[in-house]
């Protein structure tokens, strides 16, 4: 069974409209690590924003927010006034606690392609 | 701070041909360091990681091994390309022993197999 699962393949968005990009995991950890990273088309990985199991808050950076539903394992990403250069691939990962020989590897989705509409 | 360099940005070899791919990392010291590929379109996939110097791990049986000569050195090799390893190659590396550490990656490796 996949450990993440992105079901939406590409999302559209108009410009200053808010996007959430959908993420659903499966493990029996009880200490892991949400995180999102964006692929612009220069293939570079940027990171972007973290949810740890643990916490009660939803995590928030800038324009960047994690709608984290432990029940439902989901760790949506939310973000708010798109802007042009948010186009690009994103990438919604996971690390256990005690996964491979404490090597704690992310493991990916396969991504959402976003485009923002002028 | 830390810094990733993998080289180089490009490569277009033949099929059966040798390769070799480079990752160091700079400003950390006893590293997790990943490779990743990513075929067109689609996600990413571990292949090897390493938690020490000469210790590898093996994710997915390829036509592809991984060396780790030094502390923050990691090399993608192979003896004989075939068509299905084109892909785009990230190094990547992490801090230990923390489920909260995020990932960085080097800039990735466009290899085309011909």
């Amino acid at each position: 069974a996949q450990k993440i699962t992105q079901t939406q393949p590409g999302m559209f968005v108009q410009e200053k409209e808010a996007v959430t990009l959908d993420c659903t995991y499966d493990t029996s950890d009880q200490s892991y690590g949400l995180f999102w990273y964006k692929q612009p088309s220069s293939g570079e990985m940027i990171f972007l924003i973290y949810q740890g199991s643990y916490d009660e808050q939803n995590a928030t950076e800038g324009r960047y927010s994690l709608n984290f539903q432990k029940a439902r394992k989901s760790a949506n990403l939310v973000i708010s006034a798109s802007q042009l250069g948010d186009s690009a691939m994103y990438f919604c990962a996971m690390r256990e606690a005690y996964s491979g020989a404490g090597s704690y590897q992310l493991t990916f989705g396969k991504g959402t392609k976003l485009s923002v509409i002028p | 701070s830390q810094t990733i360099h993998q080289w180089p940005a490009t490569l277009v070899q033949p099929v059966g041909s040798p390769l070799s791919l480079e990752c160091t990392v700079e400003g950390t010291s006893n590293p997790n360091l990943y490779w990743y590929r990513q075929a067109a379109g689609r996600g990413l996939q571990l292949l090897f990681y390493s938690v020490g110097i000469g210790q590898i791990s093996s994710e997915v049986p390829q036509n592809l091994s991984a060396s780790r000569p030094q502390d923050r050195q990691f090399i993608l090799s192979s003896k004989k390309l075939l068509l299905s390893d084109s892909g785009f190659y990230l190094c990547a590396w992490s801090g230990t022993g923390r489920v909260n550490t995020e990932a960085f990656f080097g800039q990735g490796t466009r290899l085309t197999v011909v």
